[in-house]
């Protein structure tokens, strides 16, 4: 089925250690976008690539680096994890910057212990 | 401060009732839209409105776009059990798409 894909669905972390989570799109779609959704605060955008070969920084990027390795995927690594990290991320892709929506993965929990 | 507050936070209601959730902000929104987000799974777009006094109908489903581009409601017609989830608004403002905190509604049969 054509979507968005994350992998992994689930992972605890010790702090301090490092993950990529990996996202891909089989859409075309030219933008694509990492969000984290805690308890009562909605989604918050991490970082976001407009087009293949640009990355930009969101609303809460500190403690994160993403890159977009070609259209279809998008990674997003934590270098040192910390508790404050945990969270359920989701990625998106959109064509025309949001204009017609968003089309998001299934999320991955992340816990850091 | 969320860009966008929805109410009510949560809901619960029985099956065959009609309800409303809002989306308010002070922002105007070239476009703002509806998901639902079931547990475990990222949220599902349900329409996109871009026009301000904007009426759309999806099913029971009927999303109003205010005539100010800054605020916007859901309305659900006779309830059912499968409409419960977690309705997320979301709106663009600058090329940035903001998110709210969401309404939970619960349908009880």
């Amino acid at each position: 089925n054509a979507g968005v894909t994350q992998t992994p669905k689930f992972q605890v972390l010790k702090t301090g250690q490092s993950m990529t989570l990996q996202c891909a799109q089989d859409m075309n779609h030219n933008s694509m976008y990492w969000y984290r959704q805690d308890p009562g605060m909605g989604l918050r955008l991490i970082y976001y690539s407009a087009s293949e070969g640009t990355t930009d920084k969101g609303e809460v990027p500190n403690g994160y680096n993403v890159s977009r390795l070609n259209k279809r995927e998008f990674s997003l690594r934590l270098e040192s994890a910390a508790p404050s990290q945990t969270s359920v991320y989701f990625c998106a892709s959109a064509s025309h910057r949001g204009n017609y929506g968003y089309t998001f993965g299934s999320g991955t929990r992340l816990t850091v212990v | 401060t969320q860009l966008l507050e929805q109410s009510p936070q949560f809901l619960s209601i029985q099956e065959g009732e009609n309800l409303t959730v809002y989306c308010n902000s002070s922002s105007v929104f070239s476009s703002l839209q509806w998901y639902r987000q079931e547990p475990g799974e990222g949220p599902v777009l349900l329409v996109t409105v871009v026009t301000g006094g904007e009426v759309k109908k999806l099913k029971r489903l009927t999303f109003q776009f205010g005539d100010a581009r800054k605020d916007s409601s859901l309305h659900i017609t006779a309830a059912q059990p499968g409409d419960t989830g977690l309705y997320l608004c979301a709106g663009l403002v600058n090329n940035d798409m903001r998110f709210g905190a969401g309404t939970r509604l619960t349908v009880k049969p």
